[in-house]
């Protein structure tokens, strides 16, 4: 399987920070990859796929970069709403996995 | 809107069964690839089965697999989870899920574009 690794496990930020969260692939997945916000509680929600695609309804201060094996996500201004654990998945394999998840927490 | 509900998590014995259903409205069930992903307590998530729109193809983690059968009946656009032999490590939330995504050159690349609510499977003594 493809193993996701994802920096950092935790986040300490505040509201209107630049926020960069990186997912590195065990192998190359070409732009095969989703990221998802979870809230406690709830299931994850899609925000982007194919490594740069914003999914519909998702706010534009999401943004996604990268192929090969890193990727980024970009939260541009960080609103109340988005602290929240985020996840990217690679899609390359019919084995889809995941990273083990970034935590964003209110400093 | 669409929508996936799941049910029929519960506490249950370590080598018991349970049966997960998922409700699916406000697309074209029969249409899609249809998934289970689950989460263990404080954990990340795991993919474990995967069901075609026709049942055609299926797959399974390795983790799930000879103990875990995935099923779907179009006609009542509902998704199945039978769980047997099931061990304290397939405590988790189970959600299902919505494939989405690409054929290309003669590949799937599909993600999850929707989820449930997710229903809690606990294996305890």
């Amino acid at each position: 399987d493809i193993q996701m690794t994802q920096s950092p496990s935790t986040l300490s930020t505040s509201v209107g920070d630049r926020v960069t969260i990186t997912c590195r692939a065990s192998q190359s997945i070409s732009s095969w990859l989703a990221w998802y916000q979870q809230k406690p509680g709830k299931a994850p929600k899609l925000l982007i796929y194919t490594a740069s695609s914003l999914e519909s309804g998702v706010p534009s201060r999401f943004s996604g970069s990268g192929s090969g094996t890193e990727f980024t996500l970009t939260i541009s201004s960080l609103q109340p709403d988005d602290f929240a654990t985020y996840y990217c998945q690679q899609y390359k394999t019919y084995s889809r996995t995941f990273g083990q998840g970034t935590k964003l927490e209110i400093k | 809107e669409v929508q996936l509900v799941e049910s029929g998590g519960g506490l249950v014995k370590p080598g018991g069964s349970l049966r997960l259903s998922c409700a699916a409205s406000g697309f074209t069930f029969s249409s899609y690839t249809m998934n289970w992903v689950r989460q263990a307590p404080g954990k990340g998530l795991e993919w474990v089965s995967s069901i075609s729109s026709s049942s055609s193809y299926i797959y399974y983690a390795d983790s799930v697999k000879g103990r875990f059968t995935i099923s779907r009946d179009n006609a009542k656009n509902a998704l199945y989870l039978q769980m047997n032999s099931l061990r304290a490590e397939d405590t988790a939330v189970y959600y299902c899920t919505r494939d989405q995504g690409v054929y290309y050159d003669s590949s799937g690349y599909y993600y999850f574009d929707y989820w449930g609510q997710g229903t809690l499977v606990t294996v305890s003594s």
